[in-house]
């Protein structure tokens, strides 16, 4: 069955520093691949997004590219903030039927100090 | 409201009692999800609803769970003798369409604990 794979956490990093957060997927046919993120007391909202192979998804400052022959979608901040500390869940939905139900990754814990 | 709304909040049951979840989408969205989050782990599906058609009751964990949507609106997720291995986040999600990949908006989900 489809699933994602994310780097272990809790990842601590200073502000201004470079975000890379691993995530690898397994998925028969071309999913559409997500980043949520959850921040502390809030439901989770979406990121960014990219649908098909070498898309870019992007949002506040955030990037991502859906790598088809790596089976890859790596998030990628290159000077993150205070603000920015929250979950990040990496999924992906397949791209057929009418369910198209997320997987979801582990998530993993994104702390930013001052 | 504006986002998706779920109700309670927060449940303590004692082993064996049933409860009830519910969850208010955005007006007018097609979709509706249920999922169970288990601590420090990423959302699981649970069930979906297109309208008021289940459609995929797949990843739900035993026959005692069981989930409606009566009207196409608001859903209700029910456990019935509930076991310590229930305790989790319970989140819906709603999506405006039916089919496709347009954005599935959460709620902050009922945090469910089995005593």
């Amino acid at each position: 069955g489809d699933s994602v794979t994310q780097m272990e956490g809790p990842v601590t990093l200073s502000e201004e520093a470079f975000l890379t957060i691993n995530c690898t997927y397994t998925a028969t046919g071309y999913p559409s691949l997500f980043w949520y993120v959850q921040y502390p007391g809030e439901g989770l909202q979406l990121l960014l997004k990219a649908t098909k192979a070498d898309d870019k998804g992007s949002n506040k400052g955030f990037e991502a590219t859906y790598r088809k022959e790596t089976t890859s979608f790596h998030l990628e901040k290159g000077s993150v903030q205070v603000s920015d500390s929250a979950v990040y869940f990496c999924a992906l939905s397949a791209i057929t039927g009418a369910n198209s139900k997320l997987t979801f990754g582990k998530g993993i814990t994104l702390s930013v100090r001052p | 409201g504006a986002g998706v709304s779920q109700s309670p909040r927060y449940k303590v049951a004692k082993r064996g009692q049933d409860v009830a979840l519910r969850c208010d989408p955005i007006s007018g969205h097609v979709s509706l999800f249920w999922y169970q989050q288990a601590l420090g782990q990423g959302p699981e599906f649970l069930t979906y609803f297109q309208n008021e058609a289940q459609l995929d009751k797949s990843g739900l964990p035993s026959d005692r769970f069981f989930a409606e949507r009566p009207e196409g609106s608001v859903s209700t997720l029910k456990i019935q003798r509930t076991q310590q291995e229930d305790s989790a986040v319970y989140l819906c999600a709603s999506r405006k369409q039916g089919a496709g990949n347009t954005e599935a908006f959460f709620g902050q989900g009922t945090r469910l604990t089995v005593v």
